[in-house]
């Protein structure tokens, strides 16, 4: 049962426009999501989170959205550059015993051409 | 430099072979995971330790085992009855849950092969 979903295993954008990265939960338990950035044969990177009391956070370029009511979340990269092309992944953790548990998603394919 | 060390990068088993992948962390976490990746999938949880001398099963523990004898040290045994244990293997710690909540920072992983 794949609690954490990322219906698009790959997506490709052009240097300095958007990207768009979708992410999906069904377990209401989850309060908090992350996002990390996997380059091959490394281990992945935090890059941005946010907590289930917000509806947006924001770094530089990378912007998280939250939809508690869908249940959905996006992260926003503007301008997307050459260096942003990797697998980003989508996780989240829960409340009281679960709370340090991170259930992730399958991961989306960015590559970002020139 | 602190941060997450992995060995070795490359490890390769026999059948009917116990190894043992080598995860330690100089940032003074208490929370320690090990992770392993297929590809096409996402990370699925093996082992969790929140304290010395203390760790939990998860997703996927079966054929694996673990040690947490230091803060610093949590080691992964792949054991023989791991019939596919081909995968890459990556570690997390993460400091003590407070408000920042549970952000996982991660080794550069261990690429395991059967022979």
């Amino acid at each position: 049962d794949q609690q954490v979903k990322q219906n698009s295993p790959s997506l490709s954008v052009q240097e300095g426009r958007i990207s768009i990265l979708n992410c999906d939960y069904t377990n209401s338990m989850f309060d908090y999501f992350l996002w990390y950035k996997k380059y091959p044969a490394e281990g992945p990177t935090f890059l941005i989170s946010i907590s289930s009391i917000k509806d947006k956070n924001e770094d530089g370029r990378f912007t998280v959205f939250l939809n508690k009511s869908a249940k959905h979340l996006s992260l926003h990269i503007v301008p997307s550059q050459p260096g942003d092309s990797a697998v980003y992944f989508c996780a989240a953790s829960g409340r009281g015993g679960t709370a340090s548990k991170l259930t992730f998603g399958t991961g989306t394919r960015l590559q970002v051409t020139l | 430099d602190g941060g997450i060390t992995q060995s070795p990068k490359y490890l390769f088993r026999k059948e009917g072979q116990n190894v043992t992948l080598s995860c330690e962390q100089n940032l003074n976490h208490d929370a320690m995971y090990w992770y392993r990746q297929d590809p096409g999938q996402g990370l699925r949880l093996i082992y969790y330790s929140q304290i010395v001398n203390d760790f939990q099963k998860g997703d996927i523990a079966e054929g694996y085992s673990v040690s947490r004898e230091k803060k610093e040290s949590f080691p992964l045994t792949v054991t023989s009855a791991q019939k596919n244990p081909t995968a890459f293997y990556l570690c997390a710690s993460s400091p003590r849950q407070s408000v920042a909540k549970n952000i996982q920072y991660f080794g550069a992983g261990t690429r395991l092969s059967v022979l």
